[in-house]
């Protein structure tokens, strides 16, 4: 079975841009969160969706908002995009809402420019 | 506030040494704790998980970890480390509240010699 999927691997956009960053879970998994790495730091959480509805949101500000479709893919979109948005952008998937393991994909790495 | 400490950024051992990472948490309840690693260009590996019962918990590629509640620690260990090991490693909490949020620590980065 395929791990979790995401696209692109990498981008690079300018200030002021907006951009939208793709995920596709596990076969048969119904939650997707989003999280942020920046560079030296531990993945900080975004968003948590399960069953095509925001369960969850940490602390960002509303530039950052996300979907999921009816197929359990998401995308996380950011706008207006900042010097300090440059990160690694990390989906997780699992199969249920709460305690479940998470699995990683390997991650969009945004830089902005 | 929840919050997860490895206090050591960066540790270096040789191949065939023993291994201890550092795990400390903050949490008012029984904590949801886990381990991951990271290689390079990659996503985050699972290591183990504590939810509950047994407080030495046993996790994949010869990793295991206890749960000192009394230390408030979830320390890593490993009694003979591969040059493959060679890696970044987070501990994180799972914050209870209707969802799924993991709060990591900064990272310990681990260097292997040969």
């Amino acid at each position: 079975d395929a791990g979790v999927t995401q696209s692109p691997t990498h981008l690079i956009k300018t200030r002021g841009q907006h951009v939208t960053l793709r995920c596709s879970p596990i076969s048969g998994h119904k939650s997707v969160s989003w999280y942020q790495q920046v560079l030296g730091q531990g993945p900080q959480f975004i968003f948590q969706y399960y069953e095509k509805e925001e369960r969850g949101r940490g602390n960002f500000p509303d530039r950052f908002s996300a979907r999921q479709f009816p197929n359990y893919s998401s995308e996380l979109n950011v706008n207006a995009l900042l010097l300090g948005d440059s990160a690694l952008y990390l989906c997780a998937s699992s199969v249920g809402q709460i305690n479940e393991k998470l699995f990683f994909g390997s991650g969009t790495q945004l830089s902005v420019l | 506030a929840q919050s997860v400490t490895q206090p050591d950024i960066h540790i270096t051992v040789s191949e065939g040494a023993s291994l201890e990472l550092r795990c400390n948490y903050s949490y008012g309840a029984t904590p949801y704790l886990f381990w991951y690693v990271q290689s390079p260009g990659q996503g985050l590996q699972l290591l183990l998980k504590y939810f509950s019962g047994d407080t030495l918990v046993q996790g994949i590629k010869g990793f295991e970890a206890e749960f000192k509640r009394s230390q408030s620690s979830f320390n890593l260990r490993k009694p003979s480390v591969h040059w493959s090991d060679a890696a970044e490693y987070f501990c994180a909490v799972g914050e209870t509240g209707g969802y799924n949020k993991l709060i990591f620590g900064a990272g310990t980065r681990l260097a292997v010699h040969p």
